[in-house]
């Protein structure tokens, strides 16, 4: 069973730039969450999507990051524009259905560099 | 803001037990307990996920006492390829808070 792909694994940009990160979930997987994680830090959420719907972005900086789930499957997590301190990794992963607890799990995520 | 406190690192031998502990003071009713392993530019692996008292699965034990208020993470006979970066996970429905996590390095 393939896991979940998340592209691109790496990416450079300037400071200012757009950019945009993509995920395909676990087939079948319902929910999928977007985290941001930190050098030497844990993950924290950004969002977390139930099937199309977002039901917990409250730690998305709106100002500047915007997702989708389109159908209810794959998801773009974009920036504009981007900040140096949005240098970070970006870790999708899916889970069955978040309301019977499921394990999630994790694809490899983007790391991205904002000079 | 809930937090969930972690030592920072940790070192071990090969073939010892070692148990890494998890503060998270704010858990809420509905909060489970996950634990993950993640490696260098891996995600998060899932190990084990409990609520109360004792879970054992085939890699892990986990330990919670009664008032929920911790976790310990015990990992039987370590081996070299269980140096990684261990975390532990809060939440549930309605938040999802991991803990600032501990590296554990095993020796030969």
């Amino acid at each position: 069973e393939a896991g979940v792909v998340q592209s691109p694994r790496y990416k450079i940009i300037e400071k200012k730039q757009p950019v945009a990160f993509w995920c395909n979930p676990i087939s079948g997987h319902n929910t999928l969450y977007w985290y941001l994680q930190n050098l030497g830090q844990g993950p924290e959420l950004l969002i977390r999507y139930e099937n199309e719907e977002a039901v917990d972005d409250s730690q998305l900086p709106k100002d500047r990051f915007s997702a989708e789930r389109l159908k209810g499957v794959d998801s773009t997590l974009k920036i504009q524009p981007a900040e140096l301190g949005d240098s970070a990794v970006y870790l999708c992963a899916s889970s069955l259905d978040r309301r019977t607890q499921e394990t999630q799990y994790f694809g490899p995520g983007t790391r991205l560099l904002v000079l | 803001l809930a937090k969930t406190t972690q030592p920072i690192s940790m070192d071990s031998y090969e073939g010892q037990e070692v148990n890494i502990t998890c503060s998270h003071n704010n858990i809420a009713t509905n909060d489970y307990i996950t634990w993950y392993q993640q490696f260098p530019s891996q995600g998060p692996r899932f190990i084990i996920q409990g609520y109360k008292t004792k879970v054992t699965n085939e890699v892990a034990s986990l330990f919670i006492p009664a008032d929920r208020k911790s976790s310990t993470l015990s990992l039987p006979r370590v081996s070299l390829s269980d140096t990684a970066v261990y975390y532990c996970l809060v939440g549930g429905r309605d938040k999802l808070i991991f803990g600032t996590g501990t590296r554990l390095q095993v020796f030969p």
